[in-house]
This record gives C-alpha cells, structure tokens and sequence, in this order.
C-alpha cells in the first residue's frame, strides 16, 4: 500500500462546478498535511496547508479526518485557471525534522 | 525574497554521460531537498540535508547519483553514469526547518537521457 493515495483521474467538470479530491495516508503517526498545486511542466506550489479544524481559502476548503486517516479539498465555482494536477502532501516531524511524502496527484480540468 | 534557484533548465544527455545541477535555497533556509519527479508521479525524495549534514538519502541510487551542500547553502547533485530511466524532472525544494513548515520549489531541472 503507498503511503499516500490519490484518485488519478482525471477529473473532468464545466467552470461553475464543484469539485472535491480525497487523500488517504497510511501512516498514523503523520503530524501535518498540505495541499500544493502543480501546472503542466511547472513546479509544485504550497496552495493550502490542512488544520484538524478545517479551513477555507476563498473557494477552497480543506479538511482533515485523523480517526479516518484522509485529507479532502473542495474546490467551489471551478474556473479554467483551477486546472492543473493537486498533490496530497503528509508530513512526520521525527529526529528533528520533517519528512514530507507526495500522493502522486489529482489532475483537474475545467472546460467552458 | 527571492526564490529558489536551479539550474541549468533543460539538459539533454546521452546514456552513461555525467551530470550535475544546481540549487541555491532560499536564504536562511536550513533544509535542502532534492526530488525526482517522473512524469505522471508525484516527487520522490532523493536526498534531505539539513544544514550541510544529510538526514535522509535513503532512496538515493547511490551507485551513479551523488549530492552535496557545501558550507549550508548551495546543493548540486550529480548522476554519473546516466541510464535511461534517469529522464525526469529534478526539483529542488528548500524551507526553514522548523515543525510542519511547508516546503518552496525551485523550477526543476529536465533532464532526458538519449
């Protein structure tokens, strides 16, 4: 089983929609969690970190379930511009510093 | 504040030729870390420094692929020889270090072995 675990899609919706990714990790002992943003042929960039209380960015949200070991990110009124690869990122702080595990991504593509 | 810096951009090699690339983090940045991203896949770390020790190289090809961090800032890793499956995009990230700090990525490198 990988460590971290993403639907491939691709997820394909019309601008306007809503869209929501899940992440499962297998690993309990995973402190801290991230959502970064990856476009075609670009580096991944931070999009949102995950609190266990939720929270919101606009028309992002994310959330958290430690009992249930998944991450999920809802994106609300999708446009062109959100299309692009989503990768789950959990995190172990241990020995004194962090050791950050990429899902291999969800892609999204928006069309008109 | 300036971000992270790779370079070259794009190298074309031939199989069994050397290579190396480079990474300056962002100032101040302890950690270092180097992925390889195949197409398709997510980053896999290759090798973790802090400061200039190496904390994790544990899915490092330590037999063709070599990395080092002079003085606690600038990084190059090298793959020498290059086989075919080497042909990815090799991102460097840096961040402070602290707890749960996020990491920031450089452009990466693509590299494709002929």
């Amino acid at each position: 089983r990988k460590e971290v675990e993403q639907d491939p899609g691709p997820f394909n919706v019309p601008e306007g929609a809503t869209v929501a990714f899940n992440c499962t990790y297998s690993n309990s002992a995973s402190q801290s969690f991230f959502w970064y943003r990856q476009d075609c042929r670009k580096e991944p960039k931070l999009l949102m970190s995950v609190y266990s209380s939720g929270n919101e960015d606009g028309r992002f949200t994310a959330q958290l379930n430690r009992a249930s070991q998944y991450i999920s990110l809802l994106i609300r009124d999708s446009k062109l511009s959100d299309s692009a690869t989503y990768l789950c990122v959990v995190n172990m702080f241990s020995g004194g510093y962090n050791k950050l595990i990429f899902g291999a991504g969800t892609r999204l593509a928006v069309h008109p | 504040e300036a971000g992270v810096a790779q370079s070259p951009r794009y190298k074309i090699i031939e199989k069994r030729q050397s290579v190396a690339f480079w990474c300056n983090p962002i100032s101040g940045h302890a950690t270092l870390y180097w992925y390889q991203q195949i197409l398709g896949q997510g980053p896999k770390l290759l090798i973790q420094f802090q400061n200039n020790g190496v904390v994790d190289d544990s899915q490092l090809p330590k037999d063709r692929f070599s990395a080092e961090r002079l003085k606690g800032v600038d990084s190059t890793l090298k793959i020498q020889p290059a086989k075919l499956e080497d042909s990815a995009v090799y991102l460097c990230a840096s961040s402070p270090g602290g707890w749960g700090e996020p990491q920031h990525f450089g452009d990466g490198t693509r590299l494709s072995i002929l």
